[in-house]
């Protein structure tokens, strides 16, 4: 299976402030990633997809980027409601794997 | 409105089998795939398995010999059946419909069903 390796587990940041939180893959797959929200309490949600497009609603102010195999997801001016879990996602091979999950709080 | 919503106990003894149902509103099941996704108390997600809008399957090599999904088009519910469950079973068990892409990429997700496995 595709190991997906997120950093950092957790982060604190300031309202306003460009956050961004990356995702490692153990192997190349292409621009198969996905990204995810879990708010405290909710279902995940969808956020990015093909490593660099906004799902449906989600706001301009996220975006998500690649490097090799290195996968990125930033957002450029956090604020409150931002405030979850990102979980990427491998869509390149069966099973689809998820990173760890990176836990964003607010300063 | 895209819809899905899972349903099923909320406790399950150990080894006996688990049964959800998701129930999907404001799209075909002829038309979409939809996974299962679970995620233990705390811990991160793990995708269980996918029914495709053809009626075919395919799950997750870990759980494969312990799971089943099927569906009932007509009814818009499809279903999930794991049996032997143990402890480490318990978890906030997730219907999600796959965006109308090759790719599997989750686009809706089901409110979750929390499953305890104890006696």
């Amino acid at each position: 299976d595709i190991q997906m390796t997120q950093s950092p587990a957790s982060l604190s940041a300031s309202l306003e402030e460009i956050v961004t939180i990356t995702c490692q893959a153990s192997q190349n797959i292409g621009n198969w990633l996905a990204w995810y929200q879990q708010k405290p309490g909710k279902s995940p949600q969808l956020l990015i997809y093909g490593t660099t497009s906004l799902a449906d609603g989600v706001p301009s102010r996220f975006s998500g980027s690649r490097s090799g195999t290195q996968y990125s997801l930033k957002i450029s001016r956090l604020q409150v409601e931002d405030i979850g879990i990102y979980y990427c996602q491998q869509a390149s091979s069966t099973p689809p794997t998820f990173g760890g999950g990176t836990k964003l709080e607010l300063k | 409105q895209v819809q899905l919503k899972e349903s099923g106990p909320g406790l399950v003894q150990p080894s006996q089998t688990l049964s959800l149902t998701c129930t999907v509103a404001g799209f075909s099941l002829t038309s979409y795939n939809v996974h299962w996704v679970r995620q233990p108390p705390g811990k991160g997600l793990e995708w269980m398995g996918v029914i495709w809008n053809t009626g075919g399957t395919r799950y997750n090599s870990a759980l494969k010999s312990r799971l089943s999904i099927s569906k009932d088009t007509s009814k818009s519910q499809v279903f999930l059946k794991m049996n032997s469950l143990q402890t480490e079973d318990t978890a906030t068990y997730y219907c999600a419909r796959n965006l109308n892409t090759l790719a599997v990429v989750m686009d809706a997700w089901g409110q979750g069903a929390s499953v305890t496995v104890s006696s």
